[in-house]
């Protein structure tokens, strides 16, 4: 069974540029939440939709926006990136119930 | 939200038993404990999780302290495949956001 999948696995942009990472959660699972982990961190919460729905948001700025679309799939969206933003970006997924599944994430580095 | 504290390391032998303990003198009567660990270059993964009584599963067990304010994570025989960062969680009922501390990196020596 195909786990959480992210991509693009590794990306490089530059000071004031936007960037697009997609998460494709586990079938059937309608729950996508999205994390940042800077390195030497624990996870930090910025999204969580449930039936195309925002149910919670961490403290992020407004740069941080996110998306989930009718096939469950979700977007998370950064503008005007800051060198800060460097990070590694987790997508879960899950039931409305229950245990959290992790992608592997998508690392961003901002130069 | 419900803060957590663990040891930022421990190390422990290829298969004895491992005690990672966490202290969450806040709880509140809806939390949950739950633990997640992250293998290197990977994203974290569930392991267990309980409200009041102990609990056991395929990878490890749960203690939970009678006044809820503290538990200990439980694995039975440590394999290297075991060395990670764990991580102790509160989680607002069974929908809430998983609120990460800094964990306890877990070392596994042969």
């Amino acid at each position: 069974d195909a786990g959480v999948t992210q991509s693009p696995t590794h990306l490089i942009k530059t000071r004031g540029q936007h960037v697009t990472l997609r998460c494709s959660p586990i079938s059937g699972h309608k729950s996508v939440s999205w994390y940042q982990q800077v390195l030497g961190q624990g996870p930090q919460f910025i999204f969580q939709y449930y039936e195309k729905e925002e149910r919670g948001r961490g403290n992020f700025p407004d740069r941080f926006s996110a998306r989930q679309f009718p096939n469950y799939s979700s977007e998370l969206n950064v503008n005007a990136l800051l060198l800060g933003d460097s990070a590694l970006y987790l997508c879960a997924s899950s039931l409305e119930h229950g245990e959290l599944f992790f992608g592997e994430g998508s690392r961003l580095t901002v130069l | 939200d419900a803060k957590t504290t663990q040891p930022n390391s421990m190390e422990s032998n290829e298969e004895e038993p491992v005690h990672l303990p966490c202290n969450h003198s806040t709880i509140s009567g809806t939390d949950y404990i739950h633990w997640y660990r992250q293998l290197p270059s990977q994203g974290p993964e569930y392991v267990i999780h309980g409200l009041t009584s102990n609990v056991n599963n395929r990878m490890a067990s749960l203690a939970i302290a009678e006044d809820r304010k503290s538990s200990t994570l439980i694995l039975h025989r440590a394999t290297l495949r075991d060395a990670a960062v764990y991580y102790c969680i509160l989680r607002r009922g069974s929908q809430g956001n998983l609120i990460f501390g800094k964990g306890t990196k877990l070392s596994v020596k042969p």
